[in-house]
């Protein structure tokens, strides 16, 4: 158990429709990541936040948000969903704030667009 | 194109050999991190490495990173079936870009 949650463990949705997605950092951490990963394309770098700030962005789509809130928890939306947005969703936090220093990953929610 | 190259993809042996999987790229890293991952799981951090030409061993598990800072090595010795998942490897350019991850090598030990 890494000390990261992440709800919920699955979700199925319908194109066209939004989730969210929810991550409760390890105790202490500050930083909160996303990953999406898919079979094709591996672990993708979304973003990452800071004690509540945008801290760096990767391959994060226009339809894609995140916020992290003061209790550092946060949230990842998804909204117009297609097809091809099925695919494991993690999120990782870390004591500090540079992205090169160990994460600590959450179990995923796994998402279905039908 | 992939910034980390894993090699082999997959990976079927019997308990008891021994393995070596690849971590490569053109680019130098200024840390690198190996994972696995089971099925269902999220990734778990198996180790960090930093200095180029540094070896690290965890119990069966040796990892090497290379010299020139653009690639590493995982080496388990005497493989058991509780070694099967998937290994990633994760490279950090410098502490403020976004770590990069391989696309993995999926390892399945017999018993």
């Amino acid at each position: 158990d890494s000390g990261v949650t992440q709800t919920p463990k699955h979700l199925i949705t319908a194109t066209g429709q939004r989730v969210t997605l929810r991550c409760s950092p390890r105790s202490g951490d500050l930083s909160v990541y996303w990953y999406q990963q898919s079979l094709d394309q591996g672990l993708q770098f979304l973003i990452q936040y800071y004690n509540g700030e945008e801290r760096a962005k990767g391959n994060i789509l226009e339809r894609f948000s995140a916020q992290q809130f003061p209790d550092l928890h946060s949230e990842l939306n998804l909204s117009s969903l297609e097809l091809g947005d099925s695919a494991l969703y993690f999120c990782a936090s870390s004591v500090g704030g540079t992205s090169g220093v160990e994460q600590y990953f959450g179990p995923g929610t796994r998402l279905t667009v039908t | 194109t992939q910034l980390l190259e894993q090699s082999p993809q997959f990976l079927s042996i019997q308990e008891g050999e021994n393995l070596t999987v690849y971590c490569n790229s053109s680019s130098v890293f200024s840390s690198l991190q190996w994972y696995r991952q089971e099925p269902g799981e999220g990734p778990v951090l198996l180790v960090t490495v930093v200095t180029g030409g540094e070896v690290k061993k965890l119990k069966r598990l040796t990892f090497q990173f290379g010299d020139a800072r653009k690639d590493s090595s995982l080496h388990i010795t005497a493989a058991q079936p509780g070694d099967t998942g998937l290994y990633l490897c994760a490279g950090a350019k410098s502490g403020n870009t976004p770590l990069v991850f391989g696309k993995g090598t999926r390892l399945s030990v017999i018993a």
